[in-house]
């Protein structure tokens, strides 16, 4: 089954302990992306990913890295997590298309709370 | 910074009605697509409209993409339960970034 994975689905921690949350697709697609879901903001990018070892900011990576090294996977890591960074987390992958925008998957979803 | 606003934020309706979401910027994109995201899961696209002007239907849903590929709508005709969803417009530029409105939540009730 085409699919992309997010682990773990929920995580409660606390201020400045590393923490990684991993993302893998199935699909073979290119372009890889982390969102961040706020109430009444929508989803902002975060990162993204055109492919293996080639990354660029979204519109709010401050306080995240990430990692493309592998095709199928794109762990977002918060290496010293604050409590503004409690949110809802999206992982979505694409084919990348010339000069179009592909259908993005996205996973379930990472609950994080930060205390 | 390019920003998508979308309207109306919330939106409750009998089921059989018909509504508009509406999706605007002041920023041009060169295409913009449409998702819908239910409880506990991540978006799941509806379309994708590329050409100013262009008008795509999904059974029940019509979507506009704006003549100066600024806005787009969202229309559901004789709305059901199963509509029921937050969607959200995205808009995609010259980069690979990627726009996401702030969203509308609709519900339909029986």
């Amino acid at each position: 089954e085409a699919q992309v994975t997010q682990n773990p689905r929920y995580l409660i921690t606390v201020t400045g302990k590393k923490l990684t949350v991993t993302c893998s697709q199935n699909m073979n697609h290119e372009y890889m992306s982390w969102y961040r879901q706020d109430p009444g903001l929508g989803l902002r990018q975060i990162y993204y990913s055109m492919n293996v070892e080639v990354t660029d900011k979204g519109d709010v990576p401050e306080g995240y890295k990430v990692s493309r090294k592998e095709k199928r996977n794109f762990p977002l890591i918060l290496e010293s997590p604050s409590p503004n960074q409690t949110s809802l987390y999206f992982c979505a992958s694409s084919l990348l298309l010339a000069g179009a925008w592909g259908e993005q998957f996205f996973g379930p979803g990472t609950r994080l709370t930060v205390l | 910074t390019q920003l998508l606003e979308q309207s109306p934020q919330f939106l409750s309706i009998q089921e059989g009605e018909n509504l508009t979401v509406y999706c605007n910027s002041s920023s041009v994109f060169s295409s913009l697509q449409w998702y819908r995201q239910e409880p506990g899961e991540g978006p799941v696209l509806l379309v994708t409209v590329v050409t100013g002007g262009e008008v795509k239907k999904l059974k029940r849903l019509t979507f506009q993409f704006g003549d100066a590929r600024k806005d787009s709508s969202l229309h559901i005709t004789a709305a059901q339960p199963g509509d029921t969803g937050l969607y959200l417009c995205a808009g995609g530029s010259g980069t690979y970034k990627y726009i996401f409105g702030t969203g509308t939540r609709l519900k339909v009730l029986a």
